[in-house]
């Protein structure tokens, strides 16, 4: 059972427009959600964060949205560079337990052209 | 910098051949994980660590082992590879408020 699902394998958008990546949850324990980036031969990388109290986060170009009700969120790129070209994988996790687990998606291509 | 090293990045074996991927970290993490990560799966648990001594099983353990002597290493152990744990391993480590940092990952064919 699936409990992070990202339903676009890949995206692809011009320079400068924004990019929007998608993430669906089943599991209504997870009060933490993370977005990481990763490029060929690297780990992922932390991106953004967003707790379940708030409803959006934003850091620089990048900005999450979460809706608790509809158990989604969306990471925004805007401007979309040619640098952010890579995976994206959603994740979420319970805070407070023993076990800091991060469920993962299967991650989206984001292909930014130039 | 912070960071966390794993080696080898790539590593060839045989069936049965026990080996060991090192992971290391410099930021005096607590928590500890490895994942590994197959082609339409995602990324998965296989173990964790909270702490020295204090180890314990994720999503997928079967066929790995895992040690934590001190803080800073944890190594994952295959005692005997089998060719369905061709793979790709991230080790992670983290904080109670601070996110996972991945390794760069090692890439491992059992043939």
């Amino acid at each position: 059972d699936q409990q992070v699902k990202q339903n676009s394998p890949s995206l692809s958008v011009q320079e400068g427009r924004i990019s929007i990546l998608n993430c669906d949850y089943t599991n209504s324990m997870f009060d933490y959600f993370l977005w990481y980036k990763k490029y060929p031969a690297e780990g992922p990388t932390f991106l953004i964060s967003i707790s379940s109290i708030k409803d959006k986060n934003e850091d620089g170009r990048f900005t999450v949205f979460l809706n608790k009700s509809a158990k989604h969120l969306s990471l925004h790129i805007v401007p979309s560079q040619p640098g952010d070209s890579a995976v994206y994988f959603c994740a979420a996790m319970v805070r407070g337990g023993s076990n800091y687990k991060l469920t993962f998606g299967k991650g989206t291509l984001l292909t930014v052209n130039p | 910098e912070a960071q966390v090293t794993q080696n080898p990045r790539y590593l060839i074996t045989v069936t049965g051949k026990k080996l060991t991927v090192t992971c290391s970290q410099n930021m005096n993490h607590e928590y500890m994980s490895w994942y590994r990560q197959d082609p339409g799966l995602g990324l998965r648990q296989i173990y964790y660590s909270m702490n020295v001594e204090v180890t314990d099983k994720g999503d997928v353990p079967e066929g790995y082992k895992v040690s934590r002597k001190e803080k800073r290493n944890f190594p994952l152990i295959l005692e005997s590879p089998s060719p369905n744990q061709t793979s790709l391993y991230f080790c992670a480590s983290g904080g109670l408020n601070s996110p996972l940092h991945f390794g760069n990952g090692t890439r491992l064919t059992v043939t």
